[in-house]
C-alpha cells in the first residue's frame, strides 16, 4: 500500500475551517484514501474516505486531486473538539486493509 | 447500533505472564484487525481475522497470536510478555476488506 506524507501540526481558529493536506503521490489506481482521527489515546475515528470524486459526509469533505497524488480533508467549522491526531490512509483492500498508520497531522484547534 | 467493544479496558501483567484481551465487532461485521500503539508511536498492525481464520499478520513475533470465534468476536494472546510490549491495543472491525474500519477504544496493558 501507498505511503502519506502529512504536516506534523496545525493550527485553526475555532469556527474556521480547517484543511488537512495529504501527499499519495504514489497511490495506485485501486486505493482508496482514508481518513481517520485519535483523540488523544482514544480509539481512531472513521471520518471519510474516497477514491477518485470528492466526498462529503456530516463530518467532514474530502478533496482528492484529479491525478489523485494529493488529497484535502476539511473540517468546515472546526471546534474545540475537533482538535485531534489525523491520520491519512491508502489502501486497496487487498490483503486484509491492514492499515499503515503514519504519525498523522496534531491539528489544534483554538479558541 | 453498539460500536466495536474491548476487554478489558486496563489490564497489568508481570513479565513473562500471558495476556488475553477480548474484542466484539459491531453486529454484521465479519472481520476483525488488531493494532498495537505503543507510547509515543503509532499504531502498527498486528492481525487481521475473517470468518474464523487469520489471514495477515503484521511484522510481530508469533508470541503474539489470537483467533476468531463463530459470533466474529476475536481474542489477542501475548505470550512471555516483555517490558515492551506495554501498549494500547485496539481492535477494528470491518464487513469486509474493501469497507471502513471502526476501531473500538483500546485495552491499555502495562507490563511490569
Amino acid at each position: 500500500d501507498a505511503k502519506t506524507t502529512q504536516p506534523p501540526s496545525m493550527d485553526c481558529a475555532e469556527g474556521r475551517a480547517a484543511n488537512l493536506p495529504c501527499n499519495h503521490s504514489t497511490i495506485s489506481g485501486n486505493e482508496y484514501v482514508y481518513w481517520y482521527r485519535q483523540i488523544h489515546s482514544q480509539g481512531p475515528q472513521y471520518i471519510i474516505h474516497g477514491l477518485k470524486n470528492n466526498e462529503t459526509n456530516e463530518m467532514a469533505s474530502l478533496i482528492i486531486t484529479e491525478d489523485r497524488k494529493s488529497s484535502t480533508l476539511i473540517l468546515p467549522h472546526a471546534t474545540l473538539r475537533d482538535t485531534a491526531v489525523y491520520y491519512c490512509i491508502v489502501s486497496s483492500g487487498n490483503y486484509g486493509q491492514n492499515f499503515v498508520f503514519g504519525p498523522g497531522t496534531r491539528l489544534s484547534v483554538l479558541p | 447500533e453498539a460500536g466495536v467493544t474491548q476487554s478489558p479496558t486496563h489490564l497489568i501483567k508481570t513479565r513473562g505472564q500471558q495476556a488475553t484481551l477480548r474484542c466484539s465487532p459491531i453486529s454484521g461485521h465479519t472481520s476483525v484487525y488488531w493494532y498495537q500503539q505503543a507510547l509515543g508511536l503509532g499504531l502498527q498492525f498486528l492481525l487481521w481475522y475473517d470468518e474464523g481464520e487469520e489471514r495477515n499478520r503484521g511484522n510481530f513475533p508469533p508470541r503474539f497470536s489470537g483467533r476468531q470465534f463463530p459470533n466474529y468476536s476475536s481474542e489477542l494472546n501475548v505470550n512471555a510478555l516483555e517490558l515492551e510490549d506495554s501498549a494500547l491495543y485496539l481492535c477494528a472491525s470491518n464487513r469486509g476488506q474493501q469497507y471502513e474500519q471502526y476501531f473500538g477504544p483500546g485495552t491499555r496493558l502495562t507490563v511490569t
